[in-house]
């Protein structure tokens, strides 16, 4: 069946370090999403990507979608304390599909 | 504009009984989710609602599990007989033509 494989599970750094999480699936994907959830909060959009290598900035945020469509990253440079929480890939297999959301990479960060 | 609110916001109810749960999307969404969230854990899908097509309900973890969406807009979620494993966080979100989700903040449920 579909399977999403979200890795780290956890990852604690030293403010000012880099940080990147990656989602892995064992299908071609349509496209996929990552979003943020702060502690105590609910999962907030970052990014939707769709095309094959597509690569998208915003600010500190690197978000990457493989050649083959089956994996993605979401990249951080230098990490601030705002940036505490866990980030959710979620990924649709179909047009004509649900959205399926990977286990998440908590982020802990050191000041 | 308004987003996506649920309510209610907490809801603490003893074992056995039965809670609804309910979410309002944003006006003009047409699909509707709904997720159950463990302390720490990921988004465990429940189903999903897509315009006027039979809803996906493949993550009910059991028949004591129900929800409707009425005329397309506002969803409930029923829980018969909660056990105390029904304890969770349960998150609906609403999205414009199946794109990004928007979620409500949830509403925290607690059985005792």
């Amino acid at each position: 069946g579909q399977q999403v494989m979200q890795i780290p599970q956890y990852q604690h750094v030293q403010e000012g370090e880099d940080f990147t999480t990656y989602c892995n699936s064992s299908t071609t994907l349509s496209n996929i999403q990552w979003y943020k959830q702060r502690p105590g909060g609910h999962p907030v959009f970052l990014i939707q990507l769709v095309k094959s290598g597509e690569v998208k900035k915003q600010k500190r945020l690197t978000f990457q979608f493989g050649e083959a469509k089956k994996n993605s990253s979401l990249h951080i440079t230098a990490t601030q304390t705002t940036d505490v929480g866990t980030y959710f890939c979620a990924e649709r297999y179909s047009s004509a599909s649900k959205i399926i959301f990977g286990s998440g990479t908590r982020l802990s960060i050191r000041p | 504009g308004a987003g996506v609110s649920q309510s209610p916001s907490n809801k603490v109810t003893e074992k056995g009984k039965d809670v609804e749960l309910r979410c309002d999307p944003i006006s003009g969404h047409t699909a509707l989710y709904w997720y159950r969230q463990s302390l720490g854990q990921g988004l465990e899908f429940l189903i999903y609602f897509q315009g006027n097509s039979a809803p996906d309900k493949s993550g009910l973890p059991s028949d004591r599990f129900s929800a409707e969406r009425t005329g397309g807009s506002v969803s409930t979620l029923t829980i018969q007989r909660t056990q105390q494993e029904d304890s969770a966080v349960y998150l609906c979100a609403s999205s414009p033509q199946d794109n990004e989700q928007y979620f409500g903040p949830g509403t925290r449920l607690t059985v005792t």
